[in-house]
């Protein structure tokens, strides 16, 4: 069964205190891996796509990174505005399959 | 802005009603997916449509229908409507089918 676990559920940080997310998956026909920003009430917003191990992508504080089983969003010196639950999605051709989501808090 | 318009923002109807969600796809995009988000479960995939052909079936109720049109943009229908199909409902379009997927900006569907 197709299956795509993030974690932590939640992750509190000060301003300028960097951290990682987790994205572990398991999904058949896999073709990509990405990540998108939610805030409250609004859609998905897309953040990277990565297709194979060993790529990264990198846009302002945030550098996605992919291995054949996790991959990693690491946030470096984030500021308050980066709070936001970030969601993982493995995707085939047809549907993604998405992760439950990391909340982020950033206090400044 | 992503691009992908979803009309209405918020529906509010009662039991045993019957509502119809639209959304207009990016200009160019031919596949559009729907999804269903609740708090207990996620962003759940629904159904795939690729000009004007349904691809894909997720986790969709019976009471649940789709369809994409010649203009390529999609309605989900929603009948018999319960408590528990109170939710957010995306919809998501690529230019083809497997290309990164954008996302609107949802209507919160609240049944009474």
């Amino acid at each position: 069964e197709d299956q795509v676990t993030q974690s932590p559920e939640a992750l509190r940080l000060q301003e300028g205190e960097s951290s990682s997310l987790n994205c572990s998956y398991t999904v058949s026909g896999l073709r990509g891996l990405f990540w998108y920003r939610q805030d409250p009430g609004k859609g998905p917003e897309f953040l990277f796509t990565l297709y194979s191990a060993g790529e990264e992508k990198e846009k302002e504080r945030l550098k996605a990174t992919l291995t054949k089983k996790e991959s990693f969003l690491h946030i470096t010196a984030p500021k308050p505005e980066d709070s936001a639950t970030y969601l993982c999605a493995g995707g085939g051709f047809q549907k993604l399959v998405f992760g439950t989501g990391t909340r982020l808090l950033v206090s400044p | 802005d992503s691009g992908v318009t979803q009309t209405p923002k918020h529906l509010i109807t009662a039991t045993g009603q019957r509502v119809t969600l639209r959304c207009s796809p990016r200009s160019g995009d031919l596949s559009v997916y729907w999804y269903q988000q609740s708090l207990d479960q996620g962003l759940q995939f629904l159904i795939q449509y690729y000009n004007g052909e349904e691809r894909a079936k997720g986790n969709i109720l019976e009471r649940f229908s789709a369809q994409q049109f010649p203009d390529l943009h999609s309605e989900l229908n929603l009948s018999s409507l319960e408590l528990g199909d109170s939710a957010l409902y995306f919809c998501a379009s690529s230019a083809k089918a497997g290309d990164t997927q954008y996302f609107g900006p949802g209507t919160r569907l609240t049944v009474l």
